[in-house]
C-alpha cells in the first residue's frame, strides 16, 4: 500500500485566485500522476512525471501546471481559478519498472465561486 | 486512441451472489489490466493486478483476462453490501499511462 498525501482535501476559493494542490508520496516512486474526476465521472489524466525535472501534459487539455523538483513531491498549480476548474483532482504514483500499478491519494476536491 | 470499455451499470446482486463485471480494450499490446474499487467521493482503490492469460485469485475476487479476445473481468464472490460501488477497469497505455474505463457501478442490496 502506498503513502500518497494530498492537502488539502477540500478548497473553496473564489475566481481569480492562484492556487497550488499539493500531492507528496514517502515510497520513493518515480511517476506521478494527475487525474481530473467529475461527480459520477471518468477520470481524465492532466499531467504526469516520469521522475524529477520530467513533466508531460495527459490527454485532457488542462490550464494547470505542474513541476517536479523532488521525487516525492508533485505540486499542481492554477494561476488563475475559474468555476470551470470545480472538479476533485486525485494524485497517483507508481513504481519505476514494467509495473503499472497506480496508486491514489485521498484527493483535492475544488469548488470555484 | 486506445479505449476501455465497461458497462455504466448500475449492476444490481443480491447479497452472496456473485457478480460479473467485464471489461473490452481495444489495444492488442496493452500488457497490463487493473481493477479498482471507488466508492462515492473516495479516491480509487487497487484491487486486482493481471498481466498473463487466465485467472488470478485473492480472497473473494477473481480476474480473468483473454488477451485474444480483448477481455478483462472481475467476479466477486458472496457479494456483500459493502462491495456496492463504482468499479474501474484500467490498461497500460503508452508511457507508463493507464487508460481508464467510465466504470461500472455495482449495487448489492441485503
Amino acid at each position: 500500500e502506498a503513502d500518497i498525501y494530498q492537502t488539502p482535501r477540500y478548497l473553496v476559493i473564489g475566481t481569480g485566485k492562484k492556487i497550488t494542490l499539493e500531492c507528496s508520496q514517502t515510497m520513493g516512486h518515480d511517476k506521478m500522476y494527475w487525474y481530473q474526476q467529475d461527480p459520477g465521472m471518468e477520470l481524465h489524466l492532466i499531467h504526469y512525471s516520469y521522475g524529477v525535472n520530467s513533466t508531460e501534459k495527459g490527454d485532457l487539455s488542462s490550464e494547470s501546471t505542474v513541476s517536479r523538483i523532488r521525487t516525492e513531491h508533485f505540486p499542481l498549480t492554477l494561476e488563475s481559478a475559474r468555476p470551470s476548474h470545480t472538479s476533485q483532482y486525485l494524485c497517483a504514483s507508481s513504481v519505476s519498472g514494467s509495473s503499472y500499478e497506480q496508486y491514489f491519494g485521498p484527493g483535492t476536491r475544488l469548488t470555484v465561486t | 486512441q486506445k479505449e476501455v470499455e465497461q458497462n455504466s451499470g448500475p449492476l444490481s446482486v443480491p447479497e452472496g451472489a456473485i457478480a460479473s463485471l467485464n471489461c473490452t480494450y481495444s489495444d492488442r499490446g496493452s500488457q497490463s489490466f487493473f481493477w479498482y474499487r471507488q466508492y462515492s467521493g473516495k479516491s480509487p482503490e487497487l484491487i486486482m493486478s493481471i498481466y498473463s492469460n487466465g485467472d488470478k485469485e485473492d480472497g473473494r475476487f477473481t480476474a480473468q483476462l483473454n488477451k485474444a479476445s480483448q477481455y478483462v473481468s472481475l467476479l466477486i464472490r458472496d457479494s456483500q453490501p459493502s462491495d456496492s460501488a463504482t468499479y474501474l477497469c484500467a490498461v497500460n497505455g503508452g508511457y507508463s499511462t493507464l487508460t481508464f474505463g467510465k466504470g461500472t457501478m455495482l449495487l448489492v442490496s441485503p
